[in-house]
């Protein structure tokens, strides 16, 4: 069984950052792009990152680019999210998820709230 | 790729058929995909490539469309339908999800 489960969120003050854990089980990790979606309360879904199968290539929604970096351990079959210079608008739940056609699985997601 | 979805809200009965409305400001050949978002529940991957059933999808679920129009269609609404749905596109990054409709029993 496909299992993503997420963790690292909490209250963290603007300006700081966080990191995000995914731990995946039940594939094969190295197999498979990964993606983080996040959702805002109250709002719809929307793309954070994605990186490929092996590392070499990450894409990034313009909002996060230069503060967000996501990164794999295959070997640990974990992906990452480090979230620095947080701002009030990064709020949301993170989700991450195996991504082919579409995101065929996903986590049950950890909420990150960014308030002094 | 803006995803405008439609409607954002609606309202139905079960055994009713509804359909929702995805239409990307260009084409995405038939790079789209649909989820159902239920409280408590991981997100699911309903449909992909505009109208392939992910596997464990209930066949009374069809997608249609291409380009840059695209329908969900759920036929005879069972009580677990209730949900709200979107529409994501994969054809380019930054990858977009539509706004999403909330699907209520009315």
């Amino acid at each position: 069984e496909v299992q993503l489960v997420e963790s690292g969120g909490g209250l963290v003050q603007p300006g700081r950052s966080m990191k995000l854990s995914c731990a995946a089980s039940g594939f094969t990790f190295n197999n498979y792009d990964m993606a983080w979606v996040c959702q805002a309360p109250k709002k719809g879904l929307e793309w954070v990152a994605t990186i490929s199968y092996d590392g070499s290539r990450t894409y990034y929604r313009d909002s996060v680019k230069g503060r967000f970096t996501i990164s794999r351990d295959n070997a640990k079959s974990t992906l990452y999210l480090q979230m620095d210079s947080l701002r009030s608008e990064d709020t949301a739940t993170y989700y991450c998820a195996r991504q082919g056609v579409g995101f065929a699985y996903w986590g049950q997601g950890t909420l990150v709230t960014v308030s002094s | 790729v803006q995803l405008p979805q439609s409607p954002s809200y609606l309202a139905a009965s079960p055994g009713e058929s509804v359909s929702i409305s995805c239409k990307a400001s260009k084409s995405i050949s038939n790079h789209l995909a649909w989820y159902q978002e239920k409280p408590g529940k991981t997100n699911k991957l309903l449909i992909h490539s505009g109208s392939t059933l992910q596997s464990g999808t209930p066949s009374r679920f069809s997608g249609s469309g291409s380009g840059t129009d695209f329908t969900l269609t759920i036929r005879s609404l069972e009580s677990e339908d209730f949900a709200v749905y979107y529409c994501q596109q994969y054809n380019e990054y930054p990858l977009t999800f539509g706004s999403g409709t909330k699907l209520e029993i009315k």
